[in-house]
């Protein structure tokens, strides 16, 4: 069981726009940054968010992320089939004194 | 260009120790600030952190893997190595190294499949 949670799945149509939620608590997302991870069929998970809402350089802007309390959310807008992944929240953990992970988000582009 | 490729057994027998190496180009695992850090995936499952390694020496373990979990780097070959002890096949899982730095792991390798069976 993850220590921060994600909805399982999660879709779209081309050209919407769909959020990806991510619960923690007080020791991890409340108080320490969130990022947010990109993995493609059969890749290795790339970074999508840092920071809470900092993109790396060539990330598009079609993806963004904030944070409120302990829970964050990932927002893609003009879905594309290229979206299709799973999509991984973590943050520090101040408790565990480490990086934890969310379950995963399986995005489907209908 | 930073690149980190994972290399070790694709194959370990149950009680075996597994050992793997992270061999990092693109920059140094002396330079303030940075990390290398451990993560697997079993099959079909999430990612789970396992180990971080910092410039300066300082480690940091999952706390319920700690017992099991040990984290070195070699700088003069700007690699970092992982032993896990006592090997389970739940512990089957594809394991990625990946650059610690903006409070992220921010650069993934590959990966590498090991597969825990008698």
């Amino acid at each position: 069981q993850s220590v921060l949670t994600q909805p399982p799945s999660a879709s779209g149509t081309p050209g919407q726009r769909v959020t990806i939620s991510c619960s923690g608590s007080s020791s991890n997302i409340g108080r320490n940054y969130v990022y947010w991870y990109q993995q493609l069929p059969g890749r290795a998970p790339k970074l999508l968010i840092y920071r809470d809402s900092q993109r790396p350089s060539g990330v598009p802007d079609r993806f963004s992320g904030s944070k409120s309390g302990t829970s964050a959310s990932l927002a893609i807008s003009g879905l594309r089939s290229e979206d299709e992944a799973d999509y991984y929240c973590a943050a520090w953990d101040d408790r565990l004194s480490g990086p934890v992970f969310g379950g995963g988000t399986k995005l489907t582009v209908l | 260009q930073i690149t980190l490729k994972e290399s070790g057994p694709t194959l370990v027998k149950p009680t075996q120790t597994l050992t793997l190496t992270c061999t990092c180009s693109g920059f140094s695992l002396t330079t303030s600030g940075v990390g290398v850090g451990w993560i697997r995936q079993p099959p079909g499952k999430a990612l789970e952190w396992l180990a971080l390694i910092y410039w300066n020496d300082d480690k940091r373990y999952s706390p319920s893997l700690k017992s099991r979990l040990t984290i070195t780097k070699d700088t003069s070959k700007n690699q970092v190595v992982l032993t896990m002890t006592n090997m389970d096949p739940v512990d089957t899982a594809t394991y990625y190294c990946a650059l610690w730095r903006y409070d992220a792991f921010d650069i993934w390798g590959q990966g590498t499949m090991v597969t825990v069976s008698s």
